[in-house]
């Protein structure tokens, strides 16, 4: 069953900062927040991981709210090659469950 | 950097025909998973592994069984492959209980 929330699909213009936000409202303690990313025929690709704390990579950054019930990932500036489907999973081991995500468009 | 590679990117076989989907990764992981991805459905998780000789059942077992006799290697069998399982399958892998790398897929039509 879904552990997460995510809308269908989003639009985003080439340079700018692109939100993808997730409702994980049943979220437990030790569960993580996991996002990947999909870019058409290829296999999901990880991009970043917290907890509770805020994080950052050279992909991405990840905001978790204080109650940890949602959290943003954030493509500070988007390019045409973000275009994929976004995955926001929560798990507290092994099995990650993928939903459906949201499909990003990087728009010129 | 971690590779998972998968045995072939495209597959046609037969309804009734025996299938095996081989997966090899090289960077010494512990747990190995089979997922299928269909239209609509995001990816299901159909059978992992923690161990050599060890599996346990995902979300969607039914129809699929796996082998796991060496650490680097994870086979998906259809025993007897059926129209409803034409899919995309992706397998990964995973240190422990961090993130997981995913080869690039095998998309199976069968006919």
């Amino acid at each position: 069953d879904a552990k997460t929330t995510q809308p269908p699909s989003m639009d985003c213009a080439e340079g700018r900062a692109a939100n993808l936000p997730c409702n994980h409202s049943t979220i437990s303690g030790n569960e993580y927040v996991y996002w990947y990313r999909q870019i058409h025929s290829q296999g999901p690709q990880y991009i970043i991981h917290g907890l509770k704390n805020n994080e950052t990579n050279e992909m991405a950054s990840l905001i978790i709210t204080e109650d940890r019930k949602s959290s943003t990932l954030i493509l500070p500036h988007a390019t045409l090659r973000d275009t994929a489907v976004y995955y926001c999973i929560v798990t507290a081991g092994n099995q990650f469950y993928f939903g459906t995500g949201t499909s990003l468009t990087v728009i010129p | 950097d971690v590779k998972v590679t998968q045995s072939s990117r495209y597959l046609v076989k037969r309804t009734g025909e025996k299938v095996f989907l081989e997966c090899v990764q090289d960077m010494d992981h512990e747990n190995m998973f089979w997922y299928r991805q269909d239209p609509g459905l995001g990816l299901r998780l159909i059978y992992f592994s923690y161990d050599v000789k060890m599996k346990e059942k995902g979300d969607i077992p039914e129809g699929y069984s796996v082998s796991r006799e060496k650490k680097e290697r994870f086979s998906l069998i259809l025993e007897s492959a059926s129209t409803n399982q034409t899919s995309m399958y992706l397998c990964a892998s995973s240190l422990a209980t961090y993130e997981q790398y995913f080869g690039p897929g095998t998309r199976l039509t069968v006919t």
